[in-house]
Formats: C-alpha cells, structure tokens, sequence
C-alpha cells in the first residue's frame, strides 16, 4: 500500500529564508508526482507536476526534484516570502492521487 | 475559465439528516474526483468518475455515501443518513485527464454534522 510522508510537519521561518520541504514515498511505481499549495479555507493549487521520467521542475522561485528510486521528492523555496505562508502538500499518482499530511508553512516578516 | 465550483460552501444540519454536495467541473475534463479532507486523516479519495462513468469508489466510506455524474458539467456526493462522524471539508477536482495535466481543485464544501 502507497504511503506518503511529508517532513517536517510544520516550520516557522523568517522572510528571506531559503528553505526545503520533504516527501517520501513507499511504493516507486507512480506516474508522476505533484505539489499542491492549499491557503487557509480554500482548495488546492497545483504548483508543479514532475513526471516519472524527469528529475525536476521550476516554476519561479519553486524548484521540485523526484529520485523514485529512493521514494523521495523535495520542494525548494528560494527566498521566502510571507506570502508564501500556507500549507504544501505533495501527492503521488498511480492513477489516482495518494496524498502526504503537509508542511504548514508560515513566513514571517 | 470559472473553475471547478462547489455548493454549498459550508452545511450544518443535524444527524440524520440528508446532505446533498455539488460540483460543477471545468468544462471539457473528462475526469472528477470527490475528497474528504480530515485533520486525523488527511486527505483521502472517496471516488472518482471518467467519462461521467464512475472508475474507482473503493474510498467511499460506506453505504450511507453514494455518489453521481448524471452529466459532463454536474456531480452529487450524498449522504443519507448523516452522522457527526461525517463532518469535514469536502473537495471536488476535475481533470483533463488525456493529457495528463494537474488536478484542479474546488473551494470545498465544509460539513458540520451536529
């Protein structure tokens, strides 16, 4: 059975701060795997999507990278921003999405 | 592009009592996923449809859930007779599916069974 586990749990940051949240993953055999950002109250949002096949995405100031045969993704902030404040979920799809507890994620100015 | 839009934003009733959810996804997915999203457990796939056919309802909790796509723009999660144990958010998420591109995600329906 897929289990995902995301570390820390929480994380308390002044602004500024370079920073990386972890995901783990038991079963290597997924599709792809996707990281969610999720404000207080609302859905999610997807911020990237890293296919099996590749090592990393980048979007702005978001870099992801995937070793699937270690079971582990992480999720690199650079310069922090309070804006960023919100709580990052990863998910790992074999055919539907599996997903971690979160990082709670607040940036302070 | 409107989204993926749920209602009601927020439900309380008292148990027993039916609870109808809604969805209307973003036009042209072909897939729909319903969520439940608990603080003890996360957030967990209850069902989800391809083609308005329902593919996988293995995470629906039990038989009081049932849940329908009658067509491509609309989807219904009930649950009859609710139980305090059913309070949570609810997500909806639709997907292009074909060509593999992220899920969209719903604001939620938060439900509070009394």
């Amino acid at each position: 059975k897929q289990e995902v586990t995301q570390i820390p749990a929480a994380l308390s940051v002044p602004e500024g701060e370079n920073l990386v949240l972890n995901c783990s993953f038991t079963d290597s055999a997924i599709y792809n795997l996707q990281w969610f950002r999720q404000d207080h109250g609302k859905g999610l949002t997807s911020l990237l999507l890293i296919q099996s096949s590749q090592r990393e995405q980048t979007s702005g100031r978001l870099n992801a990278s995937l070793d699937k045969s270690s079971g582990r993704s992480t999720l690199y902030i650079a310069a922090s921003q309070p804006g960023d404040s919100a709580t990052y979920l990863c998910a790992v799809n074999t055919d539907k999405l599996i997903f971690g507890t979160g990082t709670r994620l607040q940036v302070f100015p | 592009d409107a989204g993926v839009i749920q209602s009601p934003r927020h439900e309380v009733t008292e148990m027993g009592q039916e609870v109808t959810l809604r969805c209307k996804p973003i036009s042209g997915h072909n897939s729909l996923f319903w969520y439940r999203q608990t603080m003890m457990r996360g957030l967990e796939l209850l069902i989800y449809f391809n083609n308005n056919v329902p593919i996988d309802d293995s995470g629906m909790p039990e038989d009081r859930f049932s849940a329908k796509m009658p067509n491509a723009s609309f989807s219904t999660l009930k649950i009859q007779p609710s139980e305090p144990r059913d309070s949570a958010v609810y997500f909806c998420a639709s997907q292009n599916r074909a060509s593999n591109q992220p899920q969209h995600f719903g604001d939620g329906t938060r439900l509070s069974i009394l």
